[in-house]
């Protein structure tokens, strides 16, 4: 099984400050075919379903504020929130899709200050 | 529009069968995989399994002894099975199509006497 390592498990920030984090996995998240990294960051806030926000390791879905910017490519991955917002206050988690069993990060508490 | 919707008991017995069913609107099952996620209170996210177009599955690699996904494409509908509950097996259990942009609401299930 391929092991999603994410950090930091919980981090607090200021309003109008960035913020990183950082995905990990054990192998190569790289199609050759599509040329694409197999990674996705969801947000979840409390009671609510994971809502999508990156695919593909850097595509925004629609709808989702430019302030959130996926990265990366291989096996090391950044999500990145510039300028939070109170509203962000979440669980972030990265996912890989490239092959079964598909598996989580451990997820990120985000706490705005 | 797309939709999911999650359906089961809410409360199972240890040692006893869980069936939930996962009904979709909005697209066929014979051109998309829909898959089952998990969440413990208070925990990340776990990819429990997948019913693929073509009808193929895959699971889990530390619950598919006990776990099993069909579907029903006539009904738009897919169940998941899981024996020999326990009460680790405590979660919300949300269905989601490959793709992640659309997920249901979730089902809590609680196992307990």
């Amino acid at each position: 099984d391929i092991v999603m390592t994410q950090s930091p498990s919980s981090l607090a920030v200021s309003a109008g400050e960035t913020v990183t984090i950082n995905c990990k996995s054990s192998q190569s998240l790289f199609g050759s075919v599509r040329q694409k990294n197999y990674l996705a960051w969801y947000q979840q806030k409390p009671g609510q379903s994971p809502k999508l926000l990156i695919y593909l390791a850097s595509t925004r879905e629609s709808g989702v504020p430019d302030r959130f910017i996926g990265s990366g490519s291989g096996t090391d991955f950044t999500l990145t929130i510039s300028s939070v917002q109170a509203e962000d206050l979440a669980n972030y988690y990265c996912q890989q899709y490239y092959d079964t069993p598909l598996t989580f990060g451990s997820g990120t508490k985000l706490e705005i200050k | 529009q797309v939709q999911l919707k999650e359906s089961g008991p809410g409360l199972v017995q240890p040692s006893q069968t869980l069936s939930l069913t996962c009904t979709v609107s909005g697209f066929s099952l014979t051109s998309n995989s829909v898959h089952w996620v998990r969440q413990p209170p208070g925990k990340g996210l776990e990819w429990v399994g997948a019913i693929w177009s073509g009808g193929s599955t895959d699971y889990n690699s530390a619950l598919k002894s006990r776990l099993s996904i069909s579907r029903d494409t006539s009904k738009s509908q897919v169940f998941l099975k899981m024996n020999s509950l326990q009460t680790e097996d405590t979660a919300i259990y949300f269905c989601t199509r490959y793709g992640w942009t659309y997920w249901g609401q979730g089902v809590m299930v609680t196992v307990s006497s």
